[in-house]
């Protein structure tokens, strides 16, 4: 199957710092991809959709000035935690979709820890 | 919002043990319900991509049913082994998009 690959896989950073997750699509093109958000003690959330020259979809109760997304290129979504603080500490994770959309292809995740 | 629900959301049995669990959603919409077995902040492991009403798919000891007119799947695991500890999270797909249900813990004792 088709290739996501997900950087950093853990990350620590100080209160006050933003930290970038990057989501590539290895060996197809992804105009649409997705980030989750695991909260404790449950299973994986929808943060936004991300769409390659456009602006991102959030879902409800998302700040989307805190949680930036930049689709730059067709192979490419970055998520962007900014200022971060101790409670955006979590696992994250993205996902590109299938040729028919039945699919959905993740990253390795990404688990951030914030001090 | 979409709504994927999962029961039970934990279940320990015995080693030996036969067990299953339930995933329903919407049966409006349907594009594909995913099965996975996953550990807490790990990158979900795909069991099974159900597409078609009445699909029947196994691997190993573990296999799936799907009901897309009733909008539910089973997800059976034969002669559980202490290796089959994890969460079991299904996924309703649809325009490529996840809802997640919030699982189903399986505990296997030897």
């Amino acid at each position: 199957g088709a290739v996501v690959s997900q950087h950093p896989s853990w990350v620590i950073c100080k209160s006050g710092t933003s930290v970038k997750i990057e989501c590539r699509s290895l060996d197809f093109q992804a105009t649409t991809m997705f980030w989750y958000r695991q909260f404790p003690k449950q299973s994986l959330m929808l943060m936004a959709t991300s769409n390659e020259g456009s602006k991102a979809t959030y879902e409800q109760g998302v700040e989307k000035d805190k949680f930036l997304i930049n689709h730059a290129s067709l192979t490419l979504s970055t998520l962007t935690v900014t200022s971060a603080h101790p409670e955006d500490s979590s696992f994250y994770i993205c996902s590109a979709p299938g040729e028919f959309e039945t699919e959905a292809f993740f990253g390795q995740g990404t688990r951030l820890t914030v001090v | 919002i979409l709504n994927v629900e999962q029961s039970p959301q934990s279940l320990h049995v015995q080693e030996g043990d036969s067990t299953n669990f339930t995933c329903s959603f919407p049966s409006s919409n349907f594009y594909a319900l995913h099965w996975y077995r996953w550990e807490t902040a790990k990158s979900p492991e795909a069991l099974f991509v159900m597409t078609l009403n009445g699909d029947e798919k196994k691997k190993g000891r573990i296999s799936a049913t799907l009901n897309t007119k009733e909008g539910y799947s089973y997800l059976y695991i034969k002669g559980s082994q202490p290796e089959d500890s994890a969460t079991y999270l299904c996924a309703f797909i649809s325009a490529g998009k996840s809802t997640f249900g919030d699982g189903t813990t399986l505990t296997v004792k030897p």
